[in-house]
């Protein structure tokens, strides 16, 4: 299976400054196809995962610009270029290159 | 816009059985895979099983096999998920997820979850 690494476990930021969150995978997570399955997910409290990012930097419908994705490989970086009070919560990289789909361990994103 | 309901959880004693189901609104059920992850209270996530768009190819995670199997009914556009020999360590919500569309792809909408808790 792919471990998936995140780091820190948790971001105490202050409002209106950036934030970032590190990702890992134990392999490369390039598909045989060329594409990189590596989502980001945010998990605010008492609600269920919400998909942010998918293949590395593509963000999905609705999620604000201030969140973007990069990376290639093995490393992979989420940033939010200005947290705002509801972007409190717990995020999640996962990888969907390979079964069985994996997660990384997540980070809490709180505010100062 | 895409709705993903899941019913069926609740307390069962160790050794027990449950069937969760998934129903979804709002896309073409039938074209699309689902996934079933759940989440311990508190805890990280963990895949559990995947079905093909048409029911043809299924996987599940390793530790278990043979005890959880996952359907789909595409006439009722309705997602299965059926649990036995049930462990204290299954006691997490359990969460739908509808995949994306088009080749390898990944969960991109989530259900509200529903809460499995094994115990005596």
């Amino acid at each position: 299976d792919i471990v998936m690494t995140q780091t820190p476990l948790s971001s105490p930021v202050t409002l209106g400054q950036p934030a970032s969150i590190s990702c890992r995978s134990s392999q490369s997570l390039v598909h045989s196809d060329g594409n990189t399955y590596l989502s980001w997910l945010q998990q605010r409290p008492g609600q269920p995962p919400r998909l942010l990012i998918y293949k590395i930097s593509n963000r999905f419908s609705g999620v604000p610009d201030r969140f973007s994705g990069s990376g290639a490989g093995t490393d992979f970086t989420l940033k939010i270029s200005r947290v705002e009070a509801e972007d409190v919560g717990v995020y999640y990289c996962m990888q969907a290159t390979q079964f069985p789909l994996t997660f990384g361990g997540g980070t809490k994103v709180e505010i100062k | 816009q895409v709705q993903l309901v899941e019913s069926g959880g609740g307390v069962v004693q160790p050794g027990g059985s449950l069937r969760l189901s998934c129903a979804a609104s709002g896309f073409t059920f039938s074209n699309f895979d689902m996934h079933w992850v759940r989440q311990v209270p508190g805890k990280g996530l963990e895949w559990v099983s995947f079905v093909r768009y048409d029911g043809s190819s299924r996987d599940y995670a390793e530790s278990l096999k043979g005890r959880f199997t996952i359907s789909r009914d595409n006439s009722k556009d309705t997602l299965y998920l059926q649990m036995n020999s049930l462990r204290a360590e299954d006691t997490a919500v359990y969460y739908c997820a509808k995949s994306c569309s088009g080749g390898n792809c990944y969960p991109d909408s989530w259900g509200q979850g529903t809460l499995v808790t094994v115990s005596s």
